[in-house]
């Protein structure tokens, strides 16, 4: 069975500094990797995704991961921080026979003035 | 226009009350999705209809029946509502039920159970 990791509840930056939100997952098959953002009191927002191809993939609002097969990790970054990324992201994997997304506990990103 | 639709937002009730949640997607999509998210934020599938079948159906108590009358809509029914019920749940809609579809989701409707 897959599962994903996220690891840190809470994460404070401060405005315009480096965003790393860590994720690593388990999955004996090839995995697709999700990063969704959500905001408080709403749905859950598509930021990027993995499925095949080039490893460096980019989404919305200048947040990027990167799939690392040989490290099980799918970390999220953004270079500057903004007050309006302050919000709950999560981490998930599906894979091949589960159609279904199996999320990570998720993160809560502070950005601090 | 509102992609993933859900209604009620709030819902307040009594233990044993029976409810139901709506979800509407306006997408063109044929795989829905109800999630649960407990109080510490983490995200269960419940289930999954593909054209409004039946394809993921996790270890859900049976109080829980999902309804799909056509593959715009997905609605939860909830007998005998406990006091564990109490959540968020986030209806979701993709193109297809492959792996990698974008999932996209619904406001929530929290609901608390008293």
């Amino acid at each position: 069975a897959q599962s994903v990791t996220q690891l840190g509840s809470h994460v404070s930056v401060s405005e315009g500094a480096l965003v790393l939100l860590r994720c690593n997952y388990s999955s004996s098959v090839p995995p697709y990797l999700f990063w969704y953002v959500q905001y408080p009191n709403q749905g859950l927002q598509l930021l990027l995704k993995y499925t095949t191809g080039a490893t460096l993939v980019k989404g919305i609002n200048g947040f990027e991961a990167e799939f690392k097969k040989s490290e099980t990790s799918f970390h999220l970054t953004k270079p500057s921080a903004h007050m309006s990324d302050a919000a709950e992201y999560f981490c998930a994997v599906s894979v091949a026979g589960r159609r279904a997304l199996t999320f990570g506990s998720g993160t809560r990103l502070q950005v601090q003035p | 226009d509102t992609a993933v639709s859900q209604t009620p937002k709030y819902l307040v009730t009594q233990m044993g009350n029976d409810k139901s949640i709506k979800c509407e997607q306006n997408l063109g999509h044929d795989t829905m999705y109800w999630y649960k998210q407990d109080s510490k934020k983490f995200l269960k599938i419940m289930f999954s209809y593909n054209n409004k079948e039946l394809i993921i159906n996790e270890t859900v108590p049976n109080r829980f029946s999902p309804k799909s009358p056509d593959k715009a809509h997905l609605n939860l029914h909830i007998n005998s509502l406990e006091l564990g019920d109490s959540a968020v749940y986030f209806c979701a809609s993709s193109q297809g039920p492959k792996e990698a579809d974008t999932q996209y989701f619904g406001p929530g409707t929290r609901l608390t159970v008293l």
